[in-house]
């Protein structure tokens, strides 16, 4: 099954370090999006990109996140300095454009942040 | 700015009810989407349906029903005959299509089906 893959599925961390997060769509999609979600919350957006474009970033999105989709292929997901308040699950989705399809996200399993 | 209000945090319903969430929406514009997901005890969420406004057109599939109303900004989704399998977290979401595509989550309802 080729569909949205996230790594790491876990990671703990230490308040102050840096973290990478990686997310490979399905393989014909051009656009990517980040969520985070909190335990009970639903999905936040954080960014989306369409092929190798950052087109919208949250207000969420601090100096300290830094996202990537080079050549429009794989995307990941950098947080410096690392803050508790960063714990949460990292969500990356995928779809293609077209009216009759829009809207409809392929969402990977997440990758779980704990920062200590 | 868009806003996606789920009032219903948590219900729970015995098996073979029916069961209807709530969604209500905000919007500036004219043309946007609205969608819900399910999202179960696994953890990945799963696409269920997509709706513009300009269709407010009820749908019907198999046990599943959305009921569109802009005239009061609403996108509930009713499951009939509950199953235990139905057992998940539902959100709803909107995008404003057109301005930027983002989409925007509600907080979602946690749907417990009691056997």
């Amino acid at each position: 099954d080729t569909g949205v893959s996230q790594d790491p599925r876990h990671k703990i961390t230490k308040r102050g370090q840096n973290v990478t997060f990686r997310c490979d769509p399905i393989s014909e999609h051009n656009r990517l999006y980040w969520y985070r979600q909190t335990l009970g919350q639903g999905p936040e957006f954080l960014t989306y990109f369409q092929n190798e474009a950052q087109l919208e970033k949250s207000r969420l999105l601090s100096d300290r996140f830094s996202a990537e989709r080079p050549k429009g292929s794989f995307s990941t997901l950098e947080i410096q300095r690392t803050e508790q308040g960063d714990s949460a699950m990292y969500l990356c989705a995928s779809s293609s454009t077209g009216t009759e399809i829009y809207g409809e996200l392929f969402f990977g399993e997440g990758s779980r942040l704990t920062v200590l | 700015a868009q806003k996606v209000t789920q009032a219903q945090t948590e219900i729970s319903v015995v098996e073979k009810e029916d069961v209807t969430l709530d969604c209500v929406y905000e919007t500036r514009d004219t043309t946007y989407y609205l969608f819900w997901y399910k999202q179960p005890p696994s953890g990945e969420l799963v696409f269920l349906i997509r709706r513009n406004s300009f269709d407010e057109q009820n749908e019907i599939s198999g046990r599943y029903s959305w009921n569109f109303q802009k005239s009061t900004s609403s996108f509930n989704f009713t499951i009939t005959a509950s199953q235990v399998v139905d057992s998940a977290v539902y959100f709803c979401a909107l995008s404003e299509a057109g301005r930027d595509d983002k989409i925007i989550f509600g907080k979602g309802t946690r749907l417990h089906i009691l056997p």
